[in-house]
């Protein structure tokens, strides 16, 4: 149990569009979601919490016009990542924790390039 | 503020004994994770330990946690060549936020 899915894997898209990327929880409700980012070599770097239902909390940083992020159901939130560049290149993975546990069950990660 | 530290690399041979590190600063840690990636892939949580434990162990992998020095090490014992990845420590932060570590990569040498 506790499986978290993300599409696309594998996303390139060109400068200045936008690319939007899902993250599931398959077999739970997912009270919240987590949004993080990862650079070659480097470690996760949280960019937002969201919860089902209302705005995301955004990280020192990370810009909330640039990263949109829903949060439309116990099962799906939606990480846009608007008028990319290619310095949005980079490895996102969401994560997703049931109600009243300290787990968080991570998504398989979505490449992004943008060229 | 919040940090988590782990050294970056460990090379142990088949059959030995790994140990990696890690040491945080926050004072309400509520748990500790351990998280182990392979190339190109998400997080598998491998173990945690809530901050009022010291030992936990599981299968080949020990956890020990010193609250006073905030360290906590992860072992495995028993290296094999499929343990080889990148593994996180991550400190849980009440209401839910993780701080990860920088990655501890494992090789494993036959």
């Amino acid at each position: 149990g506790a499986v978290v899915s993300q599409h696309p894997s594998r996303v390139i898209c060109k400068s200045g569009t936008s690319v939007k990327i899902e993250c599931r929880s398959l077999d739970f409700q997912a009270t919240t979601m987590f949004w993080y980012r990862q650079f070659p070599k480097q470690s996760l770097m949280l960019m937002a919490t969201s919860n089902e239902g209302s705005k995301a909390t955004y990280e020192q940083g990370v810009e909330k016009d640039k990263f949109l992020i829903n949060h439309a159901s116990l099962t799906l939130s939606t990480l846009t990542v608007t008028s990319a560049h290619p310095e949005d290149s980079s490895f996102y993975i969401c994560s997703a924790s049931q109600p009243h546990s300290y787990e968080q069950y991570f998504g398989p990660g979505t490449r992004l390039t943008v060229t | 503020g919040e940090d988590v530290e782990q050294s970056l690399f460990l090379s142990v041979r088949e059959g030995d004994s790994s140990v990696i590190n890690c040491t945080y600063t926050d004072s309400s840690s509520t748990y500790l994770y351990w998280y182990k990636q392979e190339p190109g892939a998400g997080l598998q949580l491998l173990t945690y330990i809530f901050s009022n434990m010291d030992m936990k162990q599981d299968q080949r992998l020990t956890v020990l946690l010193n609250k006073k020095d905030k360290h906590l090490s992860l072992r495995i014992a028993d290296t094999q060549t499929g343990d080889s990845a990148i593994y996180f420590c991550a400190d849980h932060l009440p209401p839910g936020k993780l701080i990860f570590g920088q990655g501890t990569t494992l090789q494993v040498k036959p």
